[in-house]
């Protein structure tokens, strides 16, 4: 089973400002790399599938990248509605995994 | 626009089963992979059960292999899940959800809860 480890657990930062989050992989998932968005008592959203490609509808404030084991998900300016909790997930081997999640909150 | 609903969850006791049951709309629902994804209380995402479009492709959490069996009825765009031998550990919001190119999850239903207590 492929571990994926979100940093970090929580990113405290203002409105405005850059969110960097990563996913590390146990092993290559090579881009087969999605992030989601979810926030309190609603369901996941997809933002970005393959590493780097955006879902309908997603601001180009969001990009992803990486491949192999490190990924990035970028929110180049944050909008007060871009507070929330942030998922990854791979998509290269049965099972499916999740990464723990990084909260994205108010300072 | 898709439309996934969720029904069927609830409080039920430890090994005991329950069915749940999505609505699809909005797309052609034969045509995709779906699956259930579910979240514990206050946790993360845990992939639960993969099935594809002609039903032929399944694929299951260890931590439900054996016990739970996903289907879907095209001629209805329904997908369920099976749940039997339920657990304490099973709790939680139980998600389908519209897969993409088999790799990730590009639309999701509002989730339904799922509590497995005596």
């Amino acid at each position: 089973e492929i571990v994926l480890t979100q940093s970090p657990a929580t990113l405290s930062l203002s409105p405005g400002e850059r969110a960097t989050l990563s996913c590390r992989a146990s092993q290559s998932v090579s881009d087969s790399l999605a992030w989601y968005q979810q926030k309190p008592g609603q369901a996941p959203r997809l933002l970005i599938y393959d590493a780097s490609n955006r879902a309908t509808g997603i601001p180009a404030r969001f990009s992803g990248g990486g491949s192999g084991t490190d990924f990035t998900l970028t929110i180049s300016s944050l909008e007060p509605e871009d507070f929330a909790v942030y998922f990854c997930q791979q998509g290269s081997s049965w099972p499916l995994t999740f990464g723990g999640g990084t909260k994205v909150e108010i300072k | 626009d898709v439309q996934l609903l969720e029904s069927g969850g609830g409080l039920v006791q430890p090994g005991g089963s329950l069915r749940l049951t999505c609505a699809a709309s909005g797309f052609t629902f034969s045509n995709y992979v779906m699956s259930w994804v579910r979240q514990a209380p206050g946790k993360g995402l845990e992939w639960v059960s993969t099935l594809s479009g002609g039903s032929s492709t399944t694929y299951y959490a260890d931590s439900v292999k054996g016990r739970f069996t996903i289907s879907r009825d095209n001629s209805e765009n329904t997908l369920y899940l099976q749940m039997n031998s339920l657990r304490a550990e099973d709790t939680a919001v139980y998600y389908c959800a519209k897969v993409l190119l088999w790799r990730s999850f590009d639309s999701w239903g509002q989730g339904i809860l799922v509590t497995v207590s005596s």
